[in-house]
Order: structure tokens, then sequence, then C-alpha cells
């Protein structure tokens, strides 16, 4: 299986604040990488997939970047719904698998 | 707007079968650009991918369940199901349905959730 691995952990953060989340595999998986952001108690939501496409509605200040083995989320601005934890996924090899997750708080 | 729906029973016994369906309104099941998805979450834990069903009733699964898992689909309700074989208290979790958009392997549409607790 294809290991991801997310840094930090979990991150102490302000709003307004410009907060970037790190994603890593263990093998070359091109773009197929999707981030979800998951609040408690709700289902993950999709902010991005092939690495760097915004899914509709989701507000610009959120982007993603990289290819390969090494990927990037970053809030540019932080609000406070975005007070959340979130996973990366990768799509390129069965089984998917997701990252443990970074948790970003007040 | 697409809409998806767990359902099943919340308490199930050590070595039983855990069941669930989704039902998805807003959209057709029968549609070619989606695959249907399961994802579990223990509490206060990550994310693991179960499986995921085609239309055409292709179907891949974690080989770390593979031999207990079954996900089907039944298009006359618009449903897609998922059977979990031999249970025992580590898949006791919380249980997604979702979709995974073809174009874009990744999963956009998700249920609220069903959690299910293996125990006698």
């Amino acid at each position: 299986d294809i290991q991801m691995t997310q840094s930090p952990s979990s991150v102490s953060a302000s709003v307004g604040d410009r907060v970037t989340i790190t994603c890593r595999a263990t093998q070359h998986i091109s773009t197929w990488l999707a981030w979800y952001q998951q609040k408690p108690g709700k289902a993950p939501k999709l902010l991005i997939s092939d690495a760097s496409r915004l899914q509709s509605g989701v507000p610009s200040r959120f982007s993603g970047s990289g290819s390969g083995t090494d990927f990037t989320l970053t809030i540019s601005s932080l609000q406070p719904e975005d007070f959340a934890t979130y996973y990366c996924q990768q799509a390129n090899t069965f089984p998917f698998t997701f990252g443990p997750g970074t948790k970003v708080d007040l | 707007q697409v809409h998806l729906q767990e359902s099943g029973p919340g308490l199930v016994k050590p070595s039983q079968t855990l069941s669930l369906t989704c039902t998805v309104s807003g959209g057709s099941i029968s549609s070619g650009s989606f695959f249907w998805s399961w994802i579990r979450q223990p509490a206060g834990k990550g994310l693991e991918w179960i499986g995921r069903v085609f239309i055409s009733g292709d179907t891949k699964y974690n080989p770390s369940l593979n031999s207990r898992v079954t996900i089907s689909v039944d298009t006359s309700n618009n449903q897609f199901s998922l059977r979990l074989n031999s249970v025992t208290a580590a898949d006791t979790a919380v249980y997604y349905c979702a979709r995974e958009a073809v174009a874009v392997a990744a999963l956009d549409y998700w249920g609220q959730g069903a959690l299910v607790t293996v125990s006698s």
C-alpha cells in the first residue's frame, strides 16, 4: 500500500494566519491527490482534487500544489470556519489511502 | 443537489455481519460517471477506504478487508450496500458512503455517516 504522511500533525494558528500543510506519499502518485476538510461530528468535505483543482464553492484562500510524492495545502488567510482537521488522500493506486490528518486549532 | 444517506443497524454482535445501505437522491446511481464508495473512521482516528463499486458491478476492495467485504449496487432503488462479515470490536467505526467522480478521482459527495458498534 502507498503510505501517506502529513506534517505537522497539529498546528495552532490565529485568524488571518497563513497555514501550510504538507503531505508526502511513499510512492510516486503523479497528481492523484485530494484534500479534505473535516469538522467534528461531520463528514469530510472535498476541497481540492488532482492536487491543485479547487472544488466549486471552496474559497480561493485554499490552494494545493505538488506532484509526484510531495504535496502542499495552503490556507492563505485563516478564517474562523477553517478550524478543522485536514486529510490528504491518494487515488493513484488501490487501496486508496488517507494521510493521518492535520488538526488546525486556535 | 446529490444527497447520500446511510442506513442500517447501529449495533452488531461479534462474529456477525455488518450491513449498511446508502440511498442516493438527486442523481442516478446508474450514471457511468461515478464510483460508489465506502469509507470508515474509528472514533478519534483517521479515515480508511473500504472499497467501491461501479454500475457494471465491478468492485475494488481494500486488501486489509478483502475476504470479509462485499459492496453491491441496486439500481432499482438507487442504492448501494456494504456487507462486512465476521466483525470484531476493531470494526466499530463511523461508516460513510461517498460518491467518487471518475473525472476527478476524488470523493465529492459524502453521507453524514453511520455509527456501527460491534459489541455483545
